[in-house]
């Protein structure tokens, strides 16, 4: 099975911009899609592909990705924007399982 | 409204056996494939197991495998996860999720819609 690690947390201040990565080998392969999760309520998908934000995503959320890492950038940060994030690709075994990214904390300062 | 319904969690012994369901509304079920996943308290999500939109292909993380059971029934719009064997690492929210995907970049996967959860406390 396949791994994407993420930094546990990051801190950005009010305005400014923040990259979340998530790195792994199956990533060669596939792209990640990204998540926002507040507390006590069920992901919300932020951006898929290689960077495709679904309706009612702010633009300033975007993503992108080279060799074996995503990354994910809220430029501007609002103080909405503080959740858990996590990365989600296809395993790299080549069948259709998936996998997450270990999670990163944001907080907008 | 499209949106996903999950039930069926609750408080169960080690070792016994519950069955989730999640039922979908708002959109043509069985043009999806769809998948289930877990989130013990305070950690983070974990993928559990998927099933194609005709049941020919079912995959499971190997956590669950040889316990868990994904199926579904399309004419009641519905997913199900039977699970057996349970443990007290079972203990977490399930989600059950729509996979959307696009066929630019050789193609991609996501999951476009979630339901709100059900909680599986294993716990003697």
């Amino acid at each position: 099975s396949s791994e994407l690690t993420q930094d546990p947390a990051v801190s950005v201040a009010l305005g400014q911009t923040v990259r979340i990565t998530c790195q792994g080998d199956s990533l060669r392969s596939y792209y990640a899609s990204w998540y926002q999760q507040k507390p006590g309520q069920a992901p919300v998908l932020v951006i898929s592909g290689n960077n495709n934000r679904p309706s009612g995503i702010p633009d300033r959320f975007s993503g992108s990705s080279s060799e074996k890492t995503a990354s994910l950038t809220i430029t501007g940060a609002q103080a909405e924007d503080e959740a858990d994030y996590y990365c989600n690709s296809r395993d790299s075994s080549g069948n259709h399982l998936r996998v997450f990214g270990t999670g990163t904390k944001v907080t907008v300062l | 409204e499209v949106q996903l319904a999950e039930s069926g969690g609750g408080l169960v012994q080690p070792g016994r056996s519950l069955r989730l369901s999640c039922v979908a509304s708002g959109f043509i079920f069985d043009d999806y494939a769809m998948h289930w996943v877990r989130q013990a308290p305070g950690k983070g999500l974990e993928w559990v197991s998927t099933i194609s939109w005709n049941s020919s292909y079912r995959g499971y993380a190997e956590s669950v495998k040889g316990r868990f059971t994904i199926s579904r029934d399309n004419a009641k719009n519905s997913l199900y996860l039977q699970m057996n064997s349970l443990r007290a690492e079972d203990t977490a929210f399930y989600y059950c999720a729509r996979e959307e995907w696009g066929t630019a970049y050789g193609g991609y996967w996501y999951f476009d819609l979630w339901g709100r959860g059900t909680l599986v406390t294993v716990s003697s």
